[in-house]
């Protein structure tokens, strides 16, 4: 079962408007979300983090929301940049995991046109 | 460069065959995964080390599969006998622990294509 859901594969964006980006979760239990973003035959970088005892957090151009009565978050990139294309994954911690292991989501394709 | 490395970045082998990969985490960092995508798919966990102890496997990590971290620094992961449903990207990442949540890094990737 998909714990983390992307359910928008792609996003296309005019440069210099926002990037909305959106992550649902199914298990309560997740504490501490992350976003990260992917270029192709590249790892994934770390973008921007919160924890479920915020609802907002925020690193320059990027600031994620988390939702936790509704299990969501998303990822508000402002203004969106031709170099913010992408695949942007979002991932979830599981609470009191003594690993942190990460779950991920599918993916969002992100396209910043010029 | 003082992030992330693995290597090979690319290897191609026949089914059957046994391959090794190798990751070196960030110096200081204590904690090491492993993780691997395929096509259409998000990173799936297959397992951790803390320092050189590996503490938590995957069911995805059958037993054709190991991983080592045996000074607890670099790590191998190991496939013997591989088949076809191998073929995917295998990422590593490492993390420092300090008691709290912290973003694990991860390297570039070693991609392995069974034939």
């Amino acid at each position: 079962d998909q714990q983390v859901k992307q359910n928008s594969p792609s996003l296309s964006v005019q440069e210099g408007r926002i990037s909305i980006l959106n992550c649902d979760y199914t298990n309560s239990m997740f504490d501490y979300f992350l976003w990260y973003k992917k270029y192709p035959a590249e790892g994934p970088t770390f973008l921007i983090s919160i924890s479920s005892i915020k609802d907002k957090n925020e690193d320059g151009r990027f600031t994620v929301f988390l939702n936790k009565s509704a299990k969501h978050l998303s990822l508000h990139i402002v203004p969106s940049q031709p170099g913010d294309s992408a695949v942007y994954f979002c991932a979830a911690s599981p609470f009191g995991g003594a690993t942190n292991k990460l779950i991920f989501g599918t993916g969002t394709l992100l396209a910043v046109q010029p | 460069d003082t992030g992330v490395s693995q290597d090979p970045r690319h290897k191609i082998t026949k089914r059957g065959q046994n391959v090794t990969f190798r990751c070196d985490p960030i110096s200081e960092h204590n904690r090491l995964y492993w993780y691997r995508q395929t096509l259409g798919q998000g990173p799936e966990f297959l397992t951790y080390f803390q320092n050189e102890a590996q503490l938590e496997k995957s069911r995805l990590l059958s037993d054709r599969f190991s991983a080592e971290r045996p000074k607890g620094s670099f790590s191998t992961l190991e496939i013997q006998r591989t088949e076809q449903g191998d073929s995917a990207m295998y990422l590593c990442a490492s993390s420092l622990d300090t008691g709290s949540y912290n973003e694990q890094f991860f390297g570039p990737g070693t991609r392995l294509t069974v034939l």
